[in-house]
């Protein structure tokens, strides 16, 4: 199993620019999360699916922020309009109920 | 709510002397618990669970840790530090998909 794979490893953009985070879960794996982790706010939970269906979003720090999972290997986190502020690292994670795998981060930038 | 505390941010050992980081959680019915490690510019990765089996538990690199319900804890240990332990640790729990982690624990090991 190639574990959770995310896209792309680094990101360098613009205020302003909409910004597309990508994640590939374990197959079989029927819970996905989205973290960000800063050195300011530690590790935090913005958004989770359970079968493809967003569960607790209440960690999405505005509206700025959405992410979709429209089928059961793939999800995005997009950012519009990115802000320096949203700069970090943004993990996915996926689950088949308790423990999590994660994948390596995607470092995002926004300049 | 629930919650994890993990109460040093920063731990300095020498090599070749014990590890002891501590993990206290909002009392639940029935946790499930977890410590993963992130080395720099690495996603997590487990090292260890409990989930209402055996009290102590074994894990990978050498790591164990041990449910102590009495005192709402579950501090992880290593008799003797690598300097390859050097990392960033989180503690957490997580129940039906909704896992929850502790700010951190950065381990330095000091040759």
């Amino acid at each position: 199993d190639a574990g959770v794979i995310q896209s792309p490893r680094h990101e360098v953009t613009e205020m302003g620019q909409e910004v597309t985070l990508r994640c590939k879960p374990i197959s079989g794996h029927d819970y996905l999360f989205w973290y960000r982790q800063t050195m300011m706010r530690g590790l935090e939970l913005l958004i989770y699916f359970n079968n493809n269906v967003p569960i607790d979003d209440s960690g999405m720090p505005e509206d700025r922020f959405s992410a979709k999972m429209p089928n059961a290997s793939f999800s995005t986190l997009k950012i519009q309009p990115s802000e320096p502020r949203d700069s970090a690292v943004y993990f996915c994670a996926s689950s088949p109920s308790r423990e999590a795998s994660f994948g390596s981060g995607t470092r995002l930038t926004v300049v | 709510a629930q919650s994890v505390t993990q109460l040093d941010s920063h731990v300095s050992v020498s090599e070749g002397t014990p590890v002891l980081l501590r993990c206290n959680y909002s009392s639940s019915y029935s946790p499930s618990l977890f410590w993963y490690v992130q080395h720099p510019n690495k996603g997590l990765q487990l090292l260890l669970k409990y989930t209402s089996a055996a009290t102590l538990v074994k894990g990978i690199n050498g790591f164990e840790a041990e449910f102590k319900k009495s005192e709402t804890s579950f501090h992880l240990t290593k008799p003797s530090a690598h300097m390859s332990d050097a990392a960033e640790y989180f503690c957490s729990r997580g129940s039906q998909g909704n896992l929850i982690f502790g700010k951190g624990t950065k381990l330095s090991v000091k040759p």
